[in-house]
């Protein structure tokens, strides 16, 4: 079955950091630019993070560079998302994405994980 | 920072169509991408690069973009249909895009 399945969440104190992992399965992993969307309770998707193929390029939305960090393990079909230096704004269930990209061009996010959910709070 | 815009809800009888706008000063250049999402579920990939559909999707379900503007267009709505839905666009052209969603548009079926 072609899914994906987020683990890692939970709750952690301010500054505390916390690191997320999505597995992947039923799909050639390494052929898909992965990203990490976010959602606040009763609040609207947020884009936190993607990453290329091979793992060598990686891109952050502004509020999460330099404190959060993407990375992938293709050889087990595995995301993750490190999280530092977390604040109570950080407080969402994070979904991992596939991306379609063909010809360089976007075909969208077109599988989603169930979302794993993090809670910043003292 | 770069946004873009939703109107925070749409009603629509059964079996009428329903339009949802998504307004961004970027859209002459950038593709818009739409998402459906039931209350505790993950979001649904309906529409890419402004008027595409990925398979599986119901031709009911259709978008357009002219402008700054880009629109959902969903025929013969269901009940099933009830959902909040969610534009998504980038800020930047050259290299990956930084995605930016719009704030969502709950569509209500009376």
């Amino acid at each position: 079955e072609v899914q994906l399945l987020e683990s890692g969440g939970g709750l952690v104190q301010p500054g505390g950091s916390l690191t997320l992992s999505c597995g992947a399965s039923g799909f050639n992993f390494d052929n898909y630019v992965m990203t990490w969307v976010r959602q606040a309770a009763g609040k609207g998707l947020e884009w936190v993070s993607s990453i290329s193929r091979s793992g060598s390029s990686t891109y952050y939305a502004d509020s999460m560079k330099g404190r959060f960090n993407i990375s992938r393990d293709n050889s087990k079909n595995t995301l993750f998302l490190q999280m530092n230096s977390l604040r109570a704004e950080d407080t969402a269930l994070y979904y991992c994405a596939r991306e379609d990209i063909l010809t360089g061009s976007s075909r969208g996010f077109d599988l989603w994980g169930l979302g794993t959910l993090v809670t910043v709070s003292s | 920072s770069y946004e873009v815009t939703q109107p925070p809800s749409v009603s629509v009888s059964p079996g009428q169509t329903a339009r949802i706008t998504c307004s961004g000063d970027a859209f002459p250049w950038q593709n818009a991408y739409w998402y459906q999402q039931r209350p505790g579920q993950a979001p649904i990939l309906l529409i890419f690069k402004d008027t595409e559909r990925p398979s599986g999707i119901p031709e009911r379900f259709s978008g357009s973009s002219s402008g700054t503007t880009a629109t959902l267009t969903i025929s013969r709505v269901q009940a099933e249909d009830e959902a909040d839905y969610y534009c998504q666009s980038a800020d930047r052209g050259g290299g990956y895009p930084h995605w930016v969603f719009g704030g969502g548009t709950k569509l209500t079926v009376l």
